[in-house]
């Protein structure tokens, strides 16, 4: 079945620093990969995606390329705010399921 | 104006009670889902519905019981509250099956006692 795995939290980080996030995925076939971001007491927001292989996602300064040879969609940003404090959630969907399988979240904490 | 709204937004009852949480769309999506985010925040997929017909319908206990009266709707009705059901119950939509951009709702923090 399809997984999704994510580098485990929570990632500390002072303002301006840079970010990865790494996200990795097993899946059959060829799946649309997507970032979603969950600030505190709300719901899930789509922050980026990619529907095919090379396919680069980018959004609010973030950025994660689609890497089919080493199932990776990794999520970076040059320089994060204090405003970026949230979950991330990697996540993908395929044909056959229908349905979105996530990672398990990344809290991100950034200090001024 | 909401894209996807749930109420309520808090839920708190005790075990055995029976309970149902709303969502509404109004982006004209074809597709509804419940997701459920344990206290890990771990999300994990229950139902989702295309034009009122059930078409994912996860290991999901029977006593939780979806129902969609028109394609803007997804209620869920839960029987015979458990401690393990205790969770945030996210509802979420999509412009047809495929899901692949779904707007979240809020979502409901249901705690049972």
């Amino acid at each position: 079945g399809n997984s999704v795995t994510q580098m485990e939290g929570p990632v500390t980080l002072s303002e301006e620093a840079f970010l990865t996030i790494n996200c990795t995925y097993t899946a059959t076939g060829y799946p649309s990969l997507f970032w979603y971001v969950q600030y505190p007491g709300e719901g899930l927001q789509l922050l980026l995606k990619a529907t095919k292989a090379d396919d680069k996602g980018s959004n609010k300064g973030f950025e994660a390329t689609y890497r089919k040879e080493t199932t990776s969609f990794h999520l970076e940003k040059g320089s994060v705010q204090v405003s970026d404090s949230a979950v991330y959630f990697c996540a993908l969907i395929d044909t056959g399921r229908r349905a979105l399988t996530f990672g398990s979240g990344t809290r991100l904490q950034v200090q001024p | 104006d909401t894209a996807v709204s749930q109420t309520p937004k808090y839920l708190v009852t005790q075990m055995g009670n029976d309970k149902s949480i709303k969502c509404e769309q109004n982006l004209g999506h074809d597709t509804m889902y419940w997701y459920k985010q344990d206290s890990k925040k771990f999300l994990k997929i229950m139902f989702s519905y295309n034009n009122k017909e059930l078409i994912i319908n996860e290991t999901v206990p029977n006593r939780f019981s979806p129902k969609s009266p028109d394609k803007a709707h997804l209620n869920l009705h839960i029987n015979s509250l458990e401690l393990g059901d205790s969770a945030v119950y996210f509802c979420a939509s999509s412009q047809d099956q495929y899901g692949n951009e779904q707007f979240f709702g809020p979502g409901t923090r249901l705690t049972v006692l």
